[in-house]
């Protein structure tokens, strides 16, 4: 099973501040299914990003998604309110599918 | 619209079995895989596994294999996603989610969230 693993745990940034997501896998994710979630509290997960780096409808373009390989990052070029929240990557490989452990990302 | 809507909170006891559903509608019910994804209280998203609903085939997390049994209603568009032998750690809101198959663009619809609480 292939491990996913995010960091920070938690990043505190003030509104209009840019953020960037690591998520590190123990062994090499095909770019296709390489997907990041975000999450709020009482809420279901909304995907963000699939395939690495599409957005999915109605995203807005400050989200963007990178990466190859074994590392993978989600950028916010500039936070807005509602965009604090935890954010999950997910990858499929080897018939299943797994998590990383979540990145909140919080108001300073 | 789109829209998968699961059924209500359950409380069972350490030892029981727990059937949860999630009915879908606004699409063509047969076009998209259906998964289960659970979280523990305060915790991240785990993977229990999936269903295809054009022919019921299934493919499980390694971990829930042997305790876990998805099957599908093609009349109702409804899924269901039964979990035996309950201990406390199957505490967790239990979430159904769609994936177009082939298509590599994650899971773009989930439910609300179905709570499942095992206690004594």
């Amino acid at each position: 099973e292939i491990v996913l693993t995010q960091s920070p745990g938690t990043l505190s940034l003030s509104p209009g501040e840019g953020a960037t997501l690591s998520c590190r896998a123990s062994q090499s994710v095909d770019n296709r299914h390489l997907a990041w979630y975000q999450q709020k509290p009482g809420q279901a997960p909304r995907l963000l990003i699939y395939a690495t780096s599409s957005r999915a409808t109605g995203i807005p373009d400050r989200f963007s998604g990178s990466g190859s390989g074994t590392d993978f990052a989600l950028t916010i070029s500039r936070l807005e309110p509602e965009d604090f929240a935890v954010y999950y990557c997910q990858q499929f490989g080897g018939s299943s599918w797994t998590f990383g452990q979540g990145t909140k990302v919080e108001i300073k | 619209q789109v829209q998968l809507v699961q059924s209500g909170a359950e409380v069972k006891k350490p030892g029981a079995s727990v059937k949860v559903s999630c009915k879908a509608s606004g699409y063509i019910f047969t076009t998209y895989y259906l998964h289960w994804v659970r979280q523990a209280p305060g915790q991240g998203l785990e993977w229990m596994g999936m269903i295809n609903p054009t022919n019921g085939n299934t493919n499980y997390a390694q971990k829930f294999r042997g305790r876990v049994t998805m099957t599908r209603d093609t009349s109702t568009s409804t899924v269901y996603m039964e979990l035996n032998s309950l201990g406390s750690e199957d505490t967790a809101l239990y979430y159904c989610a769609r994936e177009r198959p082939g298509a590599t663009m994650g899971f773009d619809y989930w439910g609300q969230g179905t709570l499942v609480t095992v206690s004594p």
